[in-house]
């Protein structure tokens, strides 16, 4: 079946620090990923996306490559900022559904 | 613009009490609709999906269910509610034609069942 597996949290960082979260998916095919970023108290937005093998997606200094051959996807930034502090959600389209990881809490300390 | 509104925003019910939470959708017609649900410390669960008025997909059994009634609107209910029942729910939509987009995620609704 289709599963997203997330690195456990939380992570804490200092601002400024290199932020590595690792996504890796079982899948039939070759879905769509997605990254979501959960502020505190609010819905899911999404971060960024990539839709086939090699795509890179980036916004707001996030960036994340579509990995086939490891079927990754993990979530990179070069230097995080407090404002980053949230929860962030691997998923993958199957479908008319997108399934996602268990999330990955990142607190960023000043 | 499409937007996307749940209501209410907080909600505090006694155990066996009923529920509805309300999802609507502006600026798109004939939308994928989804509830999910998140538990405290834990991971997005997906309660049903509908792809069209009056069809609704259940991901899970339990003691929830949904409807649609009109084209834009989603309605998550319970007849009874169980502790278990307590958490943060979100609706979402997406296009109905396009199979790699994302889902577009409203604020939220947080219910606590004492």
């Amino acid at each position: 079946g289709n599963s997203v597996t997330q690195m456990e949290g939380p992570v804490t960082l200092s601002e400024e620090a290199f932020l590595t979260i690792n996504c890796t998916y079982t899948a039939t095919g070759y879905p769509s990923l997605f990254w979501y970023v959960q502020y505190p108290g609010e819905g899911l937005q999404l971060l960024l996306k990539a839709t086939k093998a090699d795509d890179k997606g980036s916004n707001k200094g996030f960036e994340a490559t579509y990995r086939k051959e490891t079927t990754s996807f993990h979530l990179e930034k070069g230097s995080v900022q407090v404002s980053d502090s949230a929860v962030y959600f691997c998923a993958l389209r199957a479908g008319n559904k997108l399934v996602f990881g268990a999330g990955t809490i990142l607190r960023v300390k000043s | 613009s499409q937007t996307i509104h749940q209501w209410p925003a907080t909600l505090v019910q006694p155990v066996g009490s009923p529920l509805s939470l309300e999802c609507t959708v502006e600026g798109t017609s004939n939308p994928n609709l989804y509830w999910y649900r998140q538990a405290a410390g834990r991971g997005l669960q997906l309660l049903f999906y509908s792809v069209g008025i009056g069809q609704i997909s259940s991901e899970v059994p339990q003691n929830l269910s949904a409807s649609r009634p009109q084209d834009r609107q989603f309605i998550l209910s319970s007849k009874k509610l169980l502790l278990s029942d307590s958490g943060f729910y979100l609706c979402a939509w997406s296009a109905r034609q396009v199979n790699t987009g994302e889902l577009f995620f409203g604020e939220g609704s947080r219910l606590t069942v004492l």
